[in-house]
């Protein structure tokens, strides 16, 4: 029930379309779900997070979007650029708990 | 410049050796993690401390060890109990937000490699 799956484990886009990465949970007690971005060799870096209050946050070219019902929330990148090209992680956390992470998408834009 | 620093970059460690990581942090945060990150693989925490002088075990801390003697460190000790230690390994430290969950940052990591 603390997994969090992440689909699909690579994508490559091309340079101006959308990528979109999705996931998906157990624990109705999760109340945060940050997306994390990293770059080969470097440590992950909060990109957006959400609550589950709200069904979209957008930052950007960057959209997170929720549908509690379905326990499932997906990051959308629009006009997707080389330098997007990176490992994205999903998460999850609930009050007090650690972070349940994401096993990663690896996304290519190609130019 | 607030951040987490983790030292050092790359490690090579010989098999029957014992090897410690650097996490220093100057953001004031309470709380500081590690995780272990292999290839094509998500993050899989290691120990984690909430203050200082207290550490838990995550899902894989068999094989390591590590101590918070200071709010700034958390040194990660990979022992020679540990059978398979190559891989890339991330600390980090969290705050509770205003509004009531964890944010957490993240080092830019250590990769260790067994010779």
């Amino acid at each position: 029930q603390q997994q969090v799956k992440q689909s699909p484990q690579s994508l490559i886009v091309q340079k101006g379309g959308i990528s979109i990465i999705n996931c998906a949970y157990e624990n109705t007690a999760f109340d945060y779900f940050p997306w994390y971005q990293q770059f080969p060799g470097k440590g992950p870096a909060l990109l957006i997070a959400i609550r589950p209050d709200v069904s979209e946050k957008k930052e950007g070219r960057f959209t997170i979007s929720f549908n509690k019902s379905a326990k499932q929330f997906s990051l959308h990148i629009m006009d997707s650029q080389p330098g997007d090209s990176a490992t994205y992680f999903c998460a999850a956390v609930s009050y007090g708990q650690n972070f349940v992470f994401g096993p990663g998408t690896r996304l290519s834009v190609l130019p | 410049d607030g951040g987490i620093t983790q030292s050092p970059k790359y490690l090579f460690r010989k098999e029957g050796q014992n090897v410690t990581l650097s996490c220093e942090q100057n953001l004031n945060h309470d709380a500081m993690y590690w995780y272990r990150q292999d290839p094509g693989q998500g993050l899989r925490l290691i120990y984690y401390s909430q203050i200082v002088n207290d550490f838990q075990k995550g899902d894989i801390a068999e094989g390591y060890s590590v101590s918070r003697e200071k709010k700034e460190s958390f040194p990660l000790t990979v022992t020679s109990a540990q059978k398979n230690p190559t891989a890339f390994y991330l600390c980090a430290s969290s705050i509770l937000t205003s509004g009531g969950w964890n944010e957490q940052f993240f080092g830019p990591g250590t990769r260790l490699t067994v010779l």
